[in-house]
């Protein structure tokens, strides 16, 4: 059984590109959550999604940041326009069910660096 | 607003020597507290959930505990592979009822041969 499954690892991205982070949770589970960690940081929620709905979107940005979890295929976490700000690990957890993120599994995480 | 301070933020210990990682959380309403290990470059690694104050779970030579006000991860007689760094989360109600977890900045653990 695989993990959560994360792609890139790593990402580099110029100042004003896009970026696409994309997060195949593990099987039979349908919840999934976005994190990200600053250097020195630490684990900030992002959003709360299951299939189809955003749940809970406290954690995003205003602006330049979305995420989506189609019914098919993985969750995306989408960046436009990044600045320096941006650089951070991203990580993706998943759980099975409504369990409150708590005993969620966390994905290897996606390294975003802007230059 | 939810709070989780963590301490100390490291800790070096000799193989053997046993110690305590604190964790000290301001939340209305706990829901759960959740500690997880995670090594450089890697994901968190669940360890364990607490629900309710007096609440203890073990696992090989960790044991965590909960009070009201804080949670304590107890290492016993470590190795050096159990050098990593701790994270305590705290889950509370947000508005609207979700679910994403407030996390500490962690406890950097080295373990010394």
């Amino acid at each position: 059984n695989a993990g959560v499954m994360q792609n890139p690892r790593h990402l580099v991205r110029r100042r004003g590109q896009e970026a696409r982070l994309r997060c195949s949770p593990m099987k039979g589970h349908s919840h999934v959550y976005w994190y990200r960690q600053l250097p020195e940081e630490g684990l900030k929620f992002m959003v709360y999604l299951q299939k189809e709905n955003i749940i809970d979107e406290s954690g995003m940005p205003k602006e330049r940041f979305s995420a989506e979890f189609p019914k098919e295929g993985p969750s995306i976490l989408r960046i436009q326009q990044v600045v320096r700000g941006d650089s951070a690990a991203y990580f993706c957890a998943s759980s099975p069910r409504g369990q409150g993120g708590g005993a969620a599994f966390f994905g290897q995480g996606t390294r975003l660096t802007v230059v | 607003e939810d709070q989780v301070t963590q301490s100390p933020e490291a800790l070096r210990l000799q193989e053997g020597e046993s110690s305590s990682l604190n964790c000290s959380y301001t939340v209305s309403g706990l829901r759960g507290l959740f500690w997880y290990r995670q090594d450089p470059g890697k994901g968190p690694e669940f360890l364990f959930t607490l629900y309710s104050a007096g609440e203890e779970k073990e696992k090989e030579r960790l044991k965590a505990t909960l009070t009201k006000k804080e949670s304590f991860l107890h290492i016993t007689a470590p190795k050096p592979e159990d050098s990593a760094t701790y994270l305590c989360a705290v889950q509370a109600p947000r508005g609207g009822g979700a679910d994403g977890l407030t996390f500490g900045k962690g406890t950097h653990l080295i373990i010394q041969p």
